[in-house]
């Protein structure tokens, strides 16, 4: 079935260092693939997907690229804000266009 | 204004109460979703109905039972609550396609004592 897997539970940076997130997916397709946030006490929203061809999603200076060969969606930033802080979840369109999220990934920016 | 909205925000009861949780969007989409947020912040995708009609029901306990009036409301009840059905219950919905946006409520948060 189709899974989403997130490596790591927590991120700790300091401001104005690079962020990566990581994220692999496993699935009998190519499924498009999404980037979720959600600040503490927010719904979730979205932050970028993939595209049907081979263009990079940005949104607020974030940024990933779908590698369908290593089957990831890495969630990348230049330069963390205190702002990012945030729940960051990597999510897969199953059967049907439900998404299958990854278990998260907390991102915390100190100054 | 256009969005999901949730109700209640909190809920607290006890083992074996019947809960129910509403929700309605004002999007104008046509596809609606129940996700369960649970204590270790896990979002697993429990129903999706498009136009009313159950789509998706990921295995979940047939205590469980979601239920569309109309395609702009979807609400769920739970007939004899568990302790492991504390959670976060998030409503969302979008236009129903592998790459629409789905919009998110603020949740209902449950928890059984």
């Amino acid at each position: 079935g189709d899974s989403v897997t997130q490596t790591e539970g927590l991120v700790t940076l300091t401001e104005g260092l690079p962020v990566m997130l990581n994220c692999t997916y496993q699935s009998t397709y190519s499924p498009f693939l999404f980037w979720y946030v959600q600040h503490l006490n927010e719904a979730p929203k979205l932050l970028l997907k993939s595209f049907t061809d081979n263009k990079r999603p940005e949104h607020q200076g974030f940024h990933a690229t779908l590698h369908k060969s290593s089957s990831s969606f890495h969630l990348q930033k230049s330069s963390a804000q205190l702002s990012d802080s945030a729940l960051y979840y990597c999510a897969l369109s199953g059967n049907y266009n439900v998404l299958y999220f990854g278990s998260g990934t907390k991102l915390t920016v100190e100054p | 204004e256009t969005a999901v909205f949730q109700t209640p925000n909190y809920h607290v009861t006890q083992v074996g109460n019947e809960v129910s949780f509403n929700c309605k969007q004002t999007l104008g989409h046509d596809t609606m979703y129940w996700y369960k947020q649970d204590s270790k912040k896990l979002l697993k995708i429990m129903f999706s109905y498009n136009n009313k009609q159950l789509i998706v029901n990921e295995t979940v306990p047939r205590r469980f039972s979601p239920q569309s009036s109309d395609k702009a409301h979807l609400n769920l009840r739970i007939k004899s609550v568990e302790p492991e059905d504390s959670a976060v219950y998030l409503c969302a919905s979008s236009a129903g396609g592998a790459l629409d946006t789905q919009y998110f409520g603020p949740g209902t948060r449950l928890l059984v004592l």
